[in-house]
């Protein structure tokens, strides 16, 4: 089973647009991991925001975390092609912080 | 600047056969994962390790077996494969556990057939 479940599944944009994807989760975090992977490729890490956080930003990354609702937001902005690639988000395993899962992911296409 | 090394990169096997993955780090870190990638199920925990000689399972450990005799590697096995087991696999490693990034490697691509 799966901690994050992130939505939509896919997204599609034009370059210069802003994407977002949102992650639930289940339980109780520490903090919340994104990933990108592009194709035939490892996971990246992006971004760590502490469950004490609110937001985080990262260059163009802009994370959110709303832990009443059990979720968090990955917004880019201004895409660009190379932005192309599956988003995940990641949740600790159990309390004792040992492990990440991850959710299904978003992928996102960016045309130009 | 290695980072995370997955040997070998594509593999075949026939149902039945055994073999096993090799992760490599260079990066000190005590913590080290293998998890596998099949497509719409995204990525899911296989075992993981703390420390040298430790290991522990995550959400689908059944029909793996891993080792981590030095703090560098840490090795995947399957014993005896089965189609069910033809996924990419994905070894990623870090400093400590729950405040750190993955550093994750390329992948090992394995057919059973």
């Amino acid at each position: 089973s799966q901690q994050g479940e992130e939505d939509p599944q896919a997204l599609s944009i034009q370059e210069g647009e802003n994407a977002t994807m949102n992650c639930s989760y289940k339980t109780s975090i520490n903090n919340l991991q994104w990933y990108r992977q592009n194709s035939g490729r490892g996971l990246v890490h992006l971004i760590l925001i502490r469950s004490n956080e609110r937001e985080k930003h990262s260059g163009r990354l802009r994370v959110t975390l709303d832990t009443s609702k059990k979720s968090s937001s990955l917004l880019i902005t201004a895409s660009r092609a190379a932005d192309t690639a599956s988003y995940f988000c990641a949740t600790l395993l159990n309390q004792a912080g040992t492990a990440l899962i991850f959710g299904k992911g978003t992928t996102l296409s960016v045309s130009s | 600047n290695a980072g995370v090394t997955q040997t070998p990169k594509f593999r075949v096997l026939k149902t039945g056969q055994s073999m096993t993955l090799l992760c490599a780090q260079d990066m000190n870190h005590e913590y080290m994962y293998w998890y596998r990638q099949d497509p719409g199920m995204g990525l899911r925990l296989i075992h993981y390790s703390v420390g040298e000689g430790t290991t522990a399972k995550g959400e689908v450990p059944d029909g793996y077996n891993v080792s981590r005799l030095k703090k560098q590697n840490f090795l995947l096995g399957l014993e005896s494969a089965a189609p069910s087991q033809t996924s990419v696999y994905f070894c990623a490693s870090s400093l400590m556990g729950q405040n750190y990034g993955y550093t994750f490697g390329s992948g090992t691509r394995l057919t059973v057939v």
